[in-house]
């Protein structure tokens, strides 16, 4: 139980153009969805929560005009990366929190997309 | 000072040793721990909870030191397919509020003939 899936798992565009992301859960209803971003040899780090049928909230640093993000049902979050320059290339993870789980409860990762910008 | 700290590594081991990582978090409010697996290229992957009493599956067991802020992971009678990078992860959250994960950096493990 408790699969994410994450599509597509490698993309390659052009400078400027707009890439989405998507993460449904499987098998399970997710209120509460996670996109973390990790760069080589470092961290997974939070960029934003999102939660079904609300807006979006983005860690400080993150431009929510940029990486938009939209939640519109409870088992599919997307993450559009707009205008996608080389630094936005990196590994972007999303995860997703069953609905009625606990806070505290693990958290389940979709696959992975790797991003590169030319 | 990092909220999860891990020492980066890589630690190197032979087949069947037994290796220990640690992980320190400077939040002291942090509610619960986790311990994931992170192969090369892939998501990470739950691989124990920590829990204040410790606890173990198979070959792995987990402590946690609140009063310390320090949490550890043991591995024994390393495989080959140990081979991975172990990550450190505190959650922040607290009944009420949503889940915060933190992660550390990773520790790697190369286990070797």
């Amino acid at each position: 139980g408790a699969v994410v899936s994450q599509h597509p798992s490698r993309v390659i565009c052009k400078s400027g153009t707009s890439v989405k992301i998507e993460c449904r859960s499987l098998d399970f209803q997710a209120t509460t969805m996670f996109w973390y971003r990790q760069f080589p040899k470092q961290s997974l780090m939070l960029m934003a929560t999102s939660n079904e049928g609300s807006k979006a909230t983005y860690e400080q640093g993150v431009e929510k005009d940029k990486f938009l993000i939209n939640h519109a049902s409870l088992t599919l979050s997307t993450l559009t990366v707009t205008s996608a320059h080389p630094e936005d290339s990196s590994f972007y993870i999303c995860s997703a929190l069953q609905q009625g789980s606990s806070y505290n409860s693990p958290l389940h990762f979709g696959n992975g997309t790797r991003l590169t910008v030319t | 000072r990092k909220e999860v700290e891990q020492d980066p590594g890589p630690f190197n081991v032979p087949e069947g040793a037994t290796v220990a990582f640690n992980c320190t978090y400077s939040n002291s409010a942090s509610q619960s721990f986790f311990w994931y697996r992170q192969d090369c290229r892939k998501e990470p992957k739950l691989l124990m909870s920590v829990y204040s009493s410790g606890n173990e599956d198979g070959r792995f067991t987990a402590q946690l030191n609140r009063a310390s802020q320090y949490i550890s992971l043991l591995i024994r009678d390393s495989k080959l397919s140990d081979s991975a990078t172990y990550l450190c992860v505190v959650n922040e959250g607290r009944a009420g509020t949503a889940s915060k994960l933190t992660f550390g950096t990773g520790t790697r493990l190369q286990v070797t003939l």
